[in-house]
């Protein structure tokens, strides 16, 4: 089936610091690849998107690039804020059996960002 | 604009005790979902509706229900508390349900404690 491995955390930057996230996945499909972000006490929100191979998403100065010959999506920003301390969740959509959008997630990896 | 409402935010439950989470989106959306966040597994899918009137069981449906109400509001309810259903519980919609670059939307979450 769909899985999603992303590096463990915590991960600890200063601020201004370049930030990577490693995130890969197995489909057996064509899938659309997500990040998205959890800030303390809240759901989680889209950050960035890419529904197919070589595509760039990007928003708030975060960038991954959908990789299928690595089956990658790594994010990165590079210079992070404090206000950028928050878990990421990368994740992979599908189409599941009965049709519906089947979305599964990484375990998450927090980032905290010191001054 | 509210977006996805989750109540209550917080609950401590006693084992064998029964609830019910509830969850209301005002985004005309079809298709919503339950999900469980656990520390180290990510999110889990527990129940979807794809459109109002149908039901479906995600990856970990034991232990639970769901009725989808209306459009707007799909609960989850718990009959028999156990303390492996201590996590923090997430309502999720989104617009179609059957597109894979479809973003979802989140609610704020329940943090729920099975004594």
């Amino acid at each position: 089936g769909d899985s999603v491995t992303q590096m463990e955390g915590p991960v600890t930057l200063s601020e201004e610091a370049f930030l990577t996230i490693n995130c890969t996945y197995t489909a057996t499909g064509y899938p659309s690849l997500f990040w998205y972000v959890q800030y303390p006490g809240e759901g989680l929100q889209l950050l960035l998107k890419a529904t197919k191979a070589d595509d760039k998403g990007s928003n708030k100065g975060f960038e991954a690039t959908y990789r299928k010959e690595t089956t990658s999506f790594h994010l990165e920003k590079g210079s992070v804020q404090v206000s950028d301390s928050a878990v990421y969740f990368c994740a992979l959509s599908d189409r599941g059996s009965g049709g519906y959008q089947k979305v599964t997630f990484g375990t998450g990896t927090k980032l905290q960002v010191i001054p | 604009n509210a977006g996805v409402t989750q109540t209550p935010k917080f609950q401590v439950l006693k084992t064998g005790q029964s609830m019910t989470l509830q969850c209301a989106q005002d985004m005309n959306h079809n298709s919503m979902y339950w999900y469980r966040q656990d520390p180290g597994m990510g999110l889990r899918l527990i129940y979807y509706s794809a459109s109002e009137g149908t039901t479906d069981k995600g990856e970990v449906p034991n232990g639970y229900n769901v009725s989808r109400l209306n459009k707007r509001e799909f609960s989850l309810r718990l009959e028999s508390a156990a303390p492996s259903q201590t996590s923090v519980y997430f309502c999720a919609s989104s617009e179609f349900g059957d597109r894979p670059n479809e973003k979802l939307f989140f609610g704020s979450g329940t943090q729920l404690s099975v004594l």
